[in-house]
């Protein structure tokens, strides 16, 4: 059974940092390209970051560029997003999820872990 | 960036009606790649179709998935109870992988 299972949110002043976690298991998680999408309180889903198998290309939300960095340890199965100058407009709810084998959709989800930016 | 824009907003049906939620985006979405997904309160969203017409594995066949190009079609054919829900569609031809606002459909 694939499961993904999230950690590492909080509650962080803006301007700080947080590095979430995602564990993998029931699928050979070097197979797959892996995602981040977030969703505000009462709000749609926003896709965040992207990483191919070997981590060789990653890509990013502008809104996040240069302030959030995907990374992947395939020897631990497990994905990460560090997030640095977090601003009041991250807060959300942030979704560890794998990519369908044909391109970018998403065809398992983790239960999402909870980053709130406030002073 | 593509941008989606789902109609309409909310949809009132009653169970055993047949629900039609529209999906059209600013430019052409390339080879079809475009998704569906339910997302129920306080859960995460689920995979319902693929590449426009595809369903994921173990979803009912009353889902349906239609259109190419820049409109795009999720149809319920007969609403159960547990089909009530918030349902995005997403596209992944190209960067930024972008979803649109949501539908939701409510119990009348």
């Amino acid at each position: 059974e694939v499961q993904l299972v999230e950690s590492g949110g909080g509650l962080v002043q803006p301007g700080g940092s947080l590095r979430l976690s995602c564990a993998a298991s029931g699928f050979t998680f070097s197979s797959y390209w892996m995602s981040w999408v977030r969703q505000a309180p009462g709000k749609g889903l926003e896709w965040v970051a992207n990483i191919k198998q070997d981590g060789s290309e990653k890509y990013y939300v502008d809104s996040v560029k240069g302030r959030f960095t995907i990374s992947r340890d395939n020897a631990k199965n497990s994905l990460y997003l560090q997030m640095n100058s977090l601003r009041a407009e991250d807060t959300a709810v942030y979704y560890c999820a794998r990519e369908g084998t044909l391109r970018s959709y998403f065809d398992y989800w983790g239960q999402g872990t909870l980053v709130t930016v406030s002073s | 960036e593509i941008v989606l824009t789902q109609s309409p907003g909310t949809l009132s049906l009653s169970p055993g009606e047949r629900a039609t939620l529209s999906c059209r985006a600013s430019q052409s979405v390339s080879s079809s790649y475009l998704a569906w997904y339910q997302q129920k309160p306080g859960q995460a969203p689920r995979l319902l179709i693929y590449g426009a017409s595809s369903r994921a594995t173990g979803i009912p066949d009353r889902f349906s998935g239609s259109g190419s190009g820049t409109d795009f079609t999720l149809t319920i054919s007969r609403l159960e109870p547990e089909d009530f829900a918030v349902y995005y569609c997403q596209q992944y031809g190209s960067f930024p992988l972008t979803f649109g606002g949501g539908t939701k459909v409510e119990i009348k």
